[in-house]
C-alpha cells in the first residue's frame, strides 16, 4: 500500500476566495498522477491526468501543478463559486502497479 | 449506457447474508477496479481486471469477498456472511487502459445491520 496523502483534509472558504490544497505521493516510480472531484451523489469524475514532471494543466478556474521529482501536486481553485464545494481526491499510479492509489480527499465547501 | 452503471444503488443486508453488486462498465473499457469507501476515507482499492482476468486482487479484505469479470464485460463483487465493518461505499471505475482516465459509477452504498 502506497502513502498518498492529501492536506487539509476539510476546508471552508469565501465565494470569491480562491484556494489551494496539496498531494503527496511516492516520488519513486511516478507514472500518472490523477485529480478527481466528488460531488455528493455523484460519481467522482477526473479533473486532470498528470503525467510529466512540471506538467500544469487548467480547467477553466480549476489548475493543477506536478513536481514528480519532491512528489507532490497542487491543485489551485481561482474566485471559487458554491459549485466547487466537493471532494477533491487525488491518486497515484506507480510504475509496474495496476490500480491508482488514492488519497483520503479534500472536503471542500465554499460559502456563499 | 455512456456511463458506468451499478446496481444497486442502496443495500441493506442483515449481518450474516450474502450480498452481490454489479457494475456495467463502459463498453471497450479494458480495466476494471474496484474500490471500497468507508466513511470519511478516500476509496481503497480492492481487486482489478484486466478483460476477464483478474489481476490483483490484493485488496480484497478476506476470502469473504468475491469478484468476477467472466466476459471481460459486468463485474459483480460477492460478499458472503456480511459483517458490519463491511459496511461502506463501493465503487467501481473502468478505464481504457489502467493509467487512463478511471470513470466512476455513483457506488453501492451496502450497510449491514
Amino acid at each position: 500500500i502506497l502513502n498518498v496523502e492529501q492536506s487539509p483534509q476539510s476546508l471552508h472558504v469565501q465565494e470569491g476566495d480562491s484556494t489551494n490544497f496539496t498531494c503527496s505521493f511516492p516520488s519513486s516510480n511516478f507514472y500518472a498522477l490523477h485529480w478527481y472531484r466528488w460531488e455528493t451523489a455523484k460519481s467522482p469524475e477526473a479533473l486532470f491526468v498528470m503525467t510529466l514532471n512540471g506538467d500544469e494543466k487548467k480547467k477553466g478556474r480549476i489548475s493543477a501543478t506536478l513536481n514528480t521529482k519532491e512528489g507532490y501536486s497542487y491543485l489551485y481553485i481561482k474566485g471559487s463559486q458554491p459549485e466547487d464545494s466537493a471532494t477533491y481526491l487525488c491518486a497515484f499510479f506507480q510504475t509496474g502497479a495496476n490500480n491508482l492509489f488514492f488519497g483520503t480527499g479534500t472536503r471542500l465547501t465554499v460559502i456563499p | 449506457g455512456a456511463g458506468v452503471s451499478q446496481s444497486p444503488r442502496y443495500k441493506v443486508a442483515k449481518r450474516g447474508q450474502d450480498v452481490a453488486l454489479r457494475c456495467d462498465p463502459i463498453s471497450g473499457h479494458v480495466s476494471l477496479f474496484w474500490y471500497q469507501q468507508a466513511l470519511g476515507q478516500g476509496p481503497e482499492f480492492l481487486t482489478y481486471f484486466q478483460n476477464e482476468a483478474q489481476l490483483d486482487k490484493s485488496g480484497l479484505p478476506s476470502d469473504r469477498f468475491f469478484a468476477e469479470r467472466p466476459e471481460g464485460s459486468v463485474s459483480t463483487l460477492k460478499i458472503q456472511r456480511t459483517q458490519q465493518e463491511d459496511s461502506a461505499v463501493y465503487l467501481c471505475a473502468s478505464s481504457l487502459l489502467a493509467h487512463t482516465e478511471a470513470f466512476f459509477g455513483q457506488g453501492t452504498r451496502l450497510t449491514v445491520v
